[in-house]
């Protein structure tokens, strides 16, 4: 059965970086791709980007474009998000969800991970 | 991208239907049949229920529809069951590169 297992709570400083992991099981990884969404506390779910296991190419949301990026490790099954120069607000859980390897197919967001919540405050 | 409109609460009683609308643009609902609705419980990861406007999952109830007019798209709960409370999220195609914007959410109560 398709599962992706996240990585575990993080908590950082203002101005830090964070990087966050997703490991797949259950499929072949280079089949498909991984979103990534996060959640602020009481909020709704926000994309943030997409990347091919495939190939490794990327698309992130304007909005974190310069301080994001996407990485896969096909050795490992697992993708990586790494977000950079943190602020308060971006207090959020994050999860991954599988998508699919090339970015002109359109597919949901069929399976997600379980979220990782990383904490950011001084 | 801006997020697409939910209403931020609906409630129905057992056994009656709901409906939550999902408004966004001609960029995005309107222009493309690929509108997802995700459940979510406290605490938990989202959970696909309706994908490409109105299709199931396997294992997603029946009492879960999809429906879209235009720049609107719906989710029908018929049947309402206790299980059913929770957030509901709607998502849709942005039109660039494996883009999706999604809707505020919508919480869900059973009374």
């Amino acid at each position: 059965q398709v599962q992706l297992v996240q990585s575990g709570p993080e908590v950082k400083k203002p101005g830090a970086s964070v990087k966050v992991s997703c490991k797949a099981s259950g499929y072949t990884f280079t089949d498909y791709g991984f979103y990534w969404v996060r959640q602020a506390p009481g909020q709704g779910l926000e994309w943030m980007g997409w990347i091919s296991a495939y190939i490794g190419n990327t698309n992130y949301a304007q909005k974190f474009q310069g301080r994001v990026t996407m990485t896969t490790d096909t050795s490992t099954s697992t993708a990586y998000m790494d977000l950079r120069s943190l602020r308060s607000d971006d207090t959020a859980v994050y999860y991954c969800a599988r998508a699919p390897k090339s970015g002109y197919d359109i597919s949901p967001f069929d399976y997600w991970g379980q979220g990782t919540l990383v904490t950011v405050s001084s | 991208q801006s997020a697409l409109t939910q209403p931020r609460s609906v409630s129905g009683s057992p056994g009656q239907s709901v409906t939550i609308s999902c408004t966004g643009t001609s960029s995005d609902v309107g222009g493309y049949n690929y509108v997802s609705w995700h459940q979510q419980h406290p605490g938990k990861a989202p959970k696909l229920m309706i994908y490409d406007v109105n299709k199931r999952p396997s294992g997603v109830p029946d009492r879960f529809s999809g429906s879209k007019s235009g720049n609107t798209a719906s989710l029908t709960i018929s049947g309402l069951q206790a299980e059913d409370e929770a957030d509901y999220y709607c998502s849709s195609y942005a039109g660039t590169y494996a883009s999706w914007v999604f809707g505020g959410g919508t919480k869900l109560t059973v009374l």
